[in-house]
């Protein structure tokens, strides 16, 4: 099926940096998701967001709905350890149905 | 507030065996989404219910897969007979709500799946 792309694949960083990532697709979204997931568990919703342009922030965590609709951008400001994880950035057409369409993930690892 | 619940969270089991896995929604959502994770293809969408009904099951792979809600707080997925290319860990995950909100999924903890 298919998926968004995300990059970078994978990031190795120090405490204290910050981190950026995106997702990308050929086709318009109408809705933006990003999930973070601890190994042996399930994605966790970060934010949620629903306006082309719309920059929404969780604590450390910013993401953004691109212009384009077609994109989406997640900063993390100030990396701790527990950032560590795989973050999805998820999508969905307007086509009246609730399917989400996942990204490839963006694994993240920070050093202390 | 309980989130997804879903059980065995672990399940070994041999090539041929009928594997069942079972899933909680959240009280209230009345969305339920089957998913499969593996390192080749990522998160699919097997199924979804809304309202116990299957609305999409184009993800489903083939006919030995089969996924039933019979009310609004349990779903069942069966694999029968089961394979060894189907070891994956399969998440519920569920939504509800009226509007945007409805978007939001919110995942189980996942059943890890090893057919031997």
């Amino acid at each position: 099926g298919q998926q968004l792309n995300q990059s970078p694949q994978s990031m190795f960083i120090q405490e204290g940096e910050d981190v950026s990532m995106n997702c990308t697709s050929s086709s318009i979204f109408n809705t933006w998701l990003w999930y973070k997931q601890d190994p042996g568990e399930g994605p966790v919703l970060l934010i949620a967001l629903y306006k082309a342009g719309e920059l929404t922030s969780n604590g450390r965590l910013t993401a953004q709905f691109g212009i384009t609709r077609k994109d989406s951008f997640l900063n993390i400001s100030a990396s701790i350890p527990s950032d560590v994880g795989i973050y999805f950035c998820a999508g969905r057409k307007n086509t009246g149905f609730q399917k989400l369409v996942f990204g490839t993930g963006t694994r993240l690892l920070v050093s202390p | 507030d309980a989130g997804v619940i879903q059980s065995p969270r672990h399940e070994v089991t041999e090539m041929g065996q009928e594997v069942t896995l079972r899933c909680k929604p959240i009280s209230g959502h009345d969305y339920l989404f089957w998913y499969r994770q593996t390192m080749m293809r990522g998160l699919e969408l097997l199924i979804y219910f809304n309202n116990n009904v299957p609305i999409d099951d184009s993800g489903m792979p083939e006919d030995r897969f089969s996924a039933k809600m019979p009310n609004a707080s349990f779903s069942t997925l069966k694999i029968q007979p089961s394979e060894p290319r189907d070891s994956a860990v399969y998440f519920c995950a569920s939504s509800g709500g009226q509007g945007a909100i409805a978007n939001e999924q919110f995942f189980g903890p996942g059943t890890r799946l090893t057919v031997l």
